[in-house]
Formats: C-alpha cells, structure tokens, sequence
C-alpha cells in the first residue's frame, strides 16, 4: 500500500521560505505514470493545488504561485520538496502531498494526512 | 482562468438522494474528479473521470458530467456521508489543476 508522509517545520516566519518533504513510501516515486503533487487547505477553506513534479524533475504549477514555489524531487530517498519563498500570513495552511496520474486524468489518488504550517513571527 | 463553481452546502435526509453539482465552461469536455474530506482528515477520491469508482467506494456514489455541469450523486445517503466534496479537473490549454470551492453534505 502506497503510503505518502509530509515532513518539515510547523512554524515559519513571514517573508522567510517555507520547506517541505513528502516520502514515498511502499512505492517507487521513479513512476513512469504518475506526477507527484502538493495541496493546501487555509484553515476552514478549500483546496488549492500548488504544483506536481514528475520523477525526471519536470514540473507544472498553480500560475498565481508559480514565481514562488520550487519543486524537486530526490529519487535516492524517495522524497519530493516544496519550497515556498516570501511567504505571508495567506500562506498558513493545512499542506498536503499526493499523487496524480501523468495523463489526461489527474486525480489524486494517494495523500498524505497533512501537515499544518503556520506563517507568524 | 478555469472556474469551478459548487453550491456551499446541500441537505439531504437519511435514506434520500443527494446531488452536488459542479459548474465549469463546457466542463463536459474534461475530466472531472471528486474527493470526500470528513473533518480531520485527508480527502479521499470517490469518483474519477466523471463516473468510475476506485475500489472500495460503494456503488451509491456516482458522477455524470455534461455540458456545463458535473454532478456527484450519492443514492441512499447515511449519516457516515457527511462531509466536504471536492470536484476537480486539468485545464489542459493553461495546464494546471483545478479544484472546486466544495460543497457541505449535512445528513438531516
């Protein structure tokens, strides 16, 4: 069973970069039909898709947050990163990751429980 | 930009049919996908590309999808149903992926 855990700082401060990992576990992330993805929820909101990588490095993004975010993807460990520079209070969220099929499709199969981060000083 | 638009809430008594709909600009022509988020947890797909099941969904939910609306059906609802649902698609032109406002199922 497929199995996907974020990891990273719970707190970050405002105008600093905020840095997750998702690992992959039970599955390869070397997937030749899957891209690998980041979520966020704002607390009491909705969903908003941030970006998906895809084993090679390749990526896509949400435009509005496309100068912003980085993503990669470490195949020796079996790990994708998110990295979101300039961050604000907006940005506090539940920040999930997740998988989604590399063809027309694209639903998430596979996600993460979520980790809080909370953009404050 | 995409839009998908979702009715903030929907009621509906045990044992009654519900429908949550989900409006795009022609969304008939994508592929439409819907997630059940229960409070405190991840969401979890319920159906994808517009009508099938993962396994392990039980067949009263169902989608449909036309036109300018996609609909997520749940016959015979139970109390264990309510929740927030998602739809979501890929905008193939801008390339990117978008999800739905969501829509509260409260069982009466």
């Amino acid at each position: 069973q497929l199995r996907l855990q974020e990891s990273g700082p719970r707190l970050v401060k405002p105008s600093e970069t905020l840095s997750l990992t998702c690992n992959v576990s039970g599955g390869s992330i070397r997937s030749s039909s899957h891209y690998w993805g980041w979520i966020r929820q704002p607390p009491g909101k909705g969903l908003e898709w941030i970006g998906s990588v895809y084993y090679s490095g390749s990526t896509y993004y949400k435009p509005s947050l496309k100068s912003r975010v980085t993503l990669s993807v470490d195949t020796s460990k079996n790990q994708f990163s998110l990295k979101l520079n300039s961050v604000t209070a907006a940005d506090t969220a539940l920040y999930y990751c997740a998988r989604h099929l590399l063809y027309t499709s694209r639903q998430f199969d596979y996600w993460g429980q979520g980790i809080l981060v909370t953009v404050s000083s | 930009s995409y839009v998908l638009t979702q009715p903030p809430s929907v009621s509906v008594a045990p044992g009654q049919t519900a429908r949550i709909t989900c409006g795009g600009n022609a969304i008939g022509t994508k592929n439409v996908h819907w997630y059940q988020q229960k409070p405190g947890q991840a969401p979890v797909l319920v159906v994808y590309d517009d009508d099938d099941r993962p396994s392990g969904i039980p067949e009263r939910f169902s989608g449909s999808n036309s036109g300018n609306t996609a609909t997520l059906t749940i016959t015979r609802v139970e109390a264990g149903d309510e929740a927030d649902y998602y739809c979501q698609v890929w905008d193939s032109r801008s390339d990117y992926v978008i999800f739905g406002g969501g829509t509260r199922l409260t069982v009466l």
